[in-house]
């Protein structure tokens, strides 16, 4: 069956630094998505992309984050300086159409140091 | 303003032993609710979608309901298996793709 795969699963890095988090969607998906959960809390919508662009983006998703696909399979996130409070569970989603349900993958356990 | 709301927060029955969760919501339009599953350290894993009031989905031992104002997850005769955490979202008409979620209901089934 089909999934959504993230790597790495877990990224350790220090303040200031930049990561790079990276999903591969399902094959035949047109939407794409990054979520975060931080410990003990709800997950919170960062980012949408279709058409390789960003349909619509959160409060939380200001000029540090920026999201590409490289590629015909690549999704990534990319967070520039990172700061203690980005420490959380990082989620890539995909889905099929505009009605459809969104898949969600693993996940990346970020800690900043 | 929380858009979702989930109760319990965290529920503990015995094998065996059905009863429902809860998801309140409130939006100006409904495009959608999801229930998805999460186990610890995992992502969500997508159980059911409801479009509109009085829509009912099944899977083995879970039922998704619907109305205006709430959304119902009903365990019957649960299974150590099933613990987990319960996650509800909306999608809303004004707020195109994005998913907002409740804070979720921890399931433990003891056997």
């Amino acid at each position: 069956e089909p999934e959504v795969t993230q790597t790495p699963s877990h990224q350790v890095t220090q303040m200031g630094q930049e990561v790079i988090l990276r999903c591969v969607p399902i094959s035949n998906h047109l939407y794409f998505y990054w979520y975060r959960q931080i410990l003990g809390q709800k997950v919170e919508f960062l980012v949408s992309f279709y058409n390789n662009e960003i349909s619509e983006k959160s409060e939380i998703f200001d000029d540090q984050f920026s999201v590409e696909r490289p590629d015909g399979s690549n999704f990534t996130l990319k967070i520039r300086s990172t700061k203690l409070e980005d420490s959380a569970m990082y989620f890539c989603a995909s889905k099929q159409g505009v009605l459809y349900e969104q898949y969600f993958g693993p996940g990346t356990r970020l800690t900043v140091t | 303003e929380d858009q979702v709301t989930q109760s319990p927060e965290a529920l503990r029955l015995q094998e065996g032993e059905s009863s429902s969760l809860n998801c309140s919501y409130t939006v100006s339009g409904l495009r959608g609710l999801f229930w998805y599953r999460q186990d610890p350290g995992k992502g969500p894993e997508f159980l059911f979608t409801l479009y509109s009031a009085g829509e009912e989905k099944e899977k083995e031992r879970l039922k998704a309901t619907l109305t205006k104002k709430e959304s119902f997850l009903h365990i019957t005769a649960p299974k150590p298996e099933d613990s987990a955490t319960y996650l509800c979202a909306v999608r809303e008409i004004q707020g195109a793709q994005k998913l907002v979620f409740g804070q979720g209901t921890r399931l433990t089934i003891n056997p």
